[in-house]
């Protein structure tokens, strides 16, 4: 079975651009969320989607928006975009929404900008 | 905002040796306790997600003990393999819509 895959893997913008990230999860998997990591920090929430609903938000900006479509995979927007918004963004699906569930992640993608 | 206090922020250990390292988390509205070995280049990797006080769990020669009311948890690695080479990443979560909190992990290198 595949696992968590993400795409595009790298990706080069520049200030003011707006970014789509992309995520399929797991096959079964219902529930996918997105994590930002920055050099030296740990993942950081940004969203939890489930049943193509907006089930969790973290603390980002509105400039950050995401989706999860009928087949579960999810889009993760980022509008005009900042140099600090230069970082891996993971996705990662579990079977629920229980928190008490492993998390299975993606290989991320490494979005740097300009 | 939620603290997940990982240390030490990194350490060398020569193969054969054991180890292990420290998570500290909020004691108060505790759910559970996840721990992920990253491996450079690769995806994090779920190794335990924990949720009983005084709970242990095993993983080959990775165990992690937890303790909910003084809000820390245990890694434990015995007999360091080059392959354990890694960071190693606690989350914890409150069982709300929150996401997981990481901590900034431990980063392991085993010398041969």
């Amino acid at each position: 079975d595949a696992g968590v895959t993400q795409s595009p893997t790298h990706l080069i913008k520049t200030r003011g651009q707006q970014v789509t990230l992309r995520c399929s999860p797991i096959s079964g998997h219902k529930s996918v969320s997105w994590y930002q990591q920055v050099l030296g920090q740990g993942p950081q929430f940004i969203f939890q989607y489930y049943e193509k609903e907006e089930r969790g938000r973290g603390n980002f900006p509105d400039r950050f928006s995401a989706r999860q479509f009928p087949n579960y995979s999810s889009e993760l927007n980022v509008n005009a975009l900042l140099l600090g918004d230069s970082a891996l963004y993971l996705c990662a699906s579990t079977d629920s929404t229980g928190e008490g569930q492993p998390q299975h992640f993606g290989d991320g993608t490494r979005l740097s900008i300009l | 905002i939620l603290n997940v206090e990982q240390s030490p922020q990194s350490l060398h250990v020569q193969e054969g040796d054991s180890t292990n390292f420290t998570c500290s988390f909020p004691s108060s509205n505790f759910y559970a306790l996840h721990w992920y070995r990253w491996e450079t280049a690769k995806s994090p990797e779920a190794l335990f997600v924990m949720t009983l006080n005084g709970d242990e769990k095993k993983k080959g020669r990775i165990s992690a003990t937890l303790n909910t009311k003084e809000g820390y948890s245990y890694l434990y690695i015995k007999g360091s393999q080059p392959e354990d080479s890694a960071t190693y990443l606690c989350a914890f979560t409150g069982g709300g819509a929150d996401g997981l909190t990481f901590g900034k992990g431990t980063h392991l290198i085993i010398q041969p």
